[in-house]
């Protein structure tokens, strides 16, 4: 089974700086199959990027995803009042098929 | 615009059999390039992938719920539904349906329901 550890746990930042989040994979996947989202308090998840680095419907610019192999990056250029929310990753393909990072909660500082 | 919508008692009792529904409106079910999904969320906690079904009625499961699980759907009402036996106390969660889109090579969940909480208690 593939793990997925997504750091740092918590990052807190203030609006207007840039935000990097890491997701280390335990064995090597594909990049085709690493998407991230975003959840908000009391809101399902929203997908933000696929395929490692294209970003979904509507998700702004300052959002930006990069990496291959075991390690992935979530880049938010400059954070906004709304970005603060908690990330999470996921990969397709190794069973069991879909899994997801813990989270990385980003907090106003 | 795609929207799914999870409906399915609140409350069930231990040793009880879970069931949901996902209603899926603004596009059919029956769409080649799409998987129907079901994920959850333990209260606090990450998110745990159940299952997907094809409109064919191909499925695959978590292996780690996969004895208790059954996912079903009915293209006539545009729905597809989940099933998970022998409830326990750590089956307790937020309940989400999510679409796949797996047409463009991608298997990303791109558009989800509000979640439905389901309380295991006697």
């Amino acid at each position: 089974e593939i793990v997925l550890t997504q750091s740092p746990g918590t990052l807190s930042l203030s609006p207007g700086e840039r935000a990097t989040l890491s997701c280390r994979a335990s064995q090597s996947i594909s990049s085709t199959y690493l998407a991230w989202y975003q959840q908000k308090p009391g809101q399902a998840p929203r997908l933000l990027i696929y395929g490692a680095s294209s970003r979904a419907t509507g998700i702004p610019d300052r959002f930006s995803g990069s990496g291959s192999g075991t390690d992935f990056t979530l880049t938010i250029s400059r954070l906004e009042p709304e970005d603060f929310a908690v990330y999470y990753c996921q990969q397709y393909g190794s069973s069991p098929v879909y899994t997801f990072g813990q989270g990385t909660k980003l907090e106003i500082k | 615009q795609v929207q799914l919508q999870e409906s399915g008692p609140g409350l069930v009792k231990p040793s009880q059999t879970l069931s949901l529904t996902c209603t899926v409106s603004g596009g059919s079910i029956s769409s080649g390039g799409y998987y129907w999904s079901w994920i959850r969320q333990h209260p606090g906690k990450g998110l745990e992938w159940i299952g997907y079904i094809y409109y064919s009625g191909s499925t695959y499961y978590n292996p780690s719920l996969k004895s208790r699980v059954t996912i079903s759907v009915d293209t006539s009402k545009n729905q597809f539904s989940l099933k998970l036996s022998s409830v326990t106390a750590a089956d307790t969660a937020m309940y989400y349906c999510a679409r796949i889109t797996f047409w463009s090579g991608y298997y990303p969940f791109d558009y989800w329901g509000q979640g439905t909480l389901v309380t295991v208690s006697s």
